[in-house]
């Protein structure tokens, strides 16, 4: 079964940086899309960045462009986040998702079929 | 930028059927995928492309898509059926949107 599971996530201070990580199995993960999508506490859901199955496109939030990267290893079943400048307003929890479509060409994905558990992330001094 | 709308709550009795809305200009046109999400857990598809359930999801859930409105519609509600529900779409001018959440009560 698809299982995701994201680490990283902790307390930095405003101007700060983090790396979030997700480890991916049950499925052939360098097959498809992936995503970030946040959660701030008690708010509603705001998707943050896509990358492509192979890793060739990116595509990001705006409120984030410029400051976050998302990458893969394909080797490693694993899906990163890296999150610099970090700002109050970034507070969340940070889930990894699973797009749906296998070698998907459409930008930035389609939807989410399967989320991890989410890792909190808090910006605060 | 896209938004979409979703009344904050919606109160039900158990048995009977709970109907969830998510307005967008134009949605009729667009795909609409919704989550359940329960407190403390990670969202969970329950309907995409509109109208498609995932297995695993109830056929209690279904969903429409029409106009300015896109609906899921919860049959015959149980208790565990209450949680967070949410909307979303892929917009050019905004990518992904979600909507701003319906929290479902079961009386």
């Amino acid at each position: 079964q698809v299982q995701l599971v994201e680490s990283g996530g902790g307390v930095v201070q405003p101007g700060g940086s983090l790396r979030l990580s997700c480890a991916a199995s049950g499925f052939t993960f360098s097959s498809y899309g992936m995503h970030w999508v946040r959660q701030a506490p008690g708010k509603g859901l705001e998707w943050v960045a896509f990358i492509r199955y192979d890793g060739s496109n990116k595509y990001y939030a705006d409120s984030v462009k410029g400051r976050f990267t998302i990458s893969r290893d394909n080797s490693k079943n694993t899906l990163y986040l890296q999150m610099n400048s970090l700002r109050a307003e970034d507070t969340a929890v940070y889930y990894c998702a699973k797009d749906p479509e296998v070698d998907g060409v459409l930008d930035p994905g389609v939807y989410f079929d399967y989320w991890g558990q989410g890792t909190l992330v808090t910006v605060s001094s | 930028s896209y938004v979409l709308t979703q009344p904050p709550s919606v109160s039900v009795a158990p048995g009977k059927t709970a109907r969830i809305t998510c307005g967008g200009n134009n949605i009729g046109s667009k795909s609409v995928h919704w989550y359940q999400q329960k407190p403390g857990q990670a969202p969970v598809l329950v309907i995409y492309y509109d109208s498609d359930r995932p297995s695993g999801i109830p056929e209690r859930f279904s969903g429409s898509n029409s106009g300015n409105t896109a609906t899921l519609t919860i049959s015959r509600v149980e208790a565990g059926d209450e949680a967070d529900y949410y909307c979303q779409v892929w917009d050019s001018s905004s990518d992904h949107v979600f909507g701003t959440g319906t929290k479902v009560t079961v009386l």
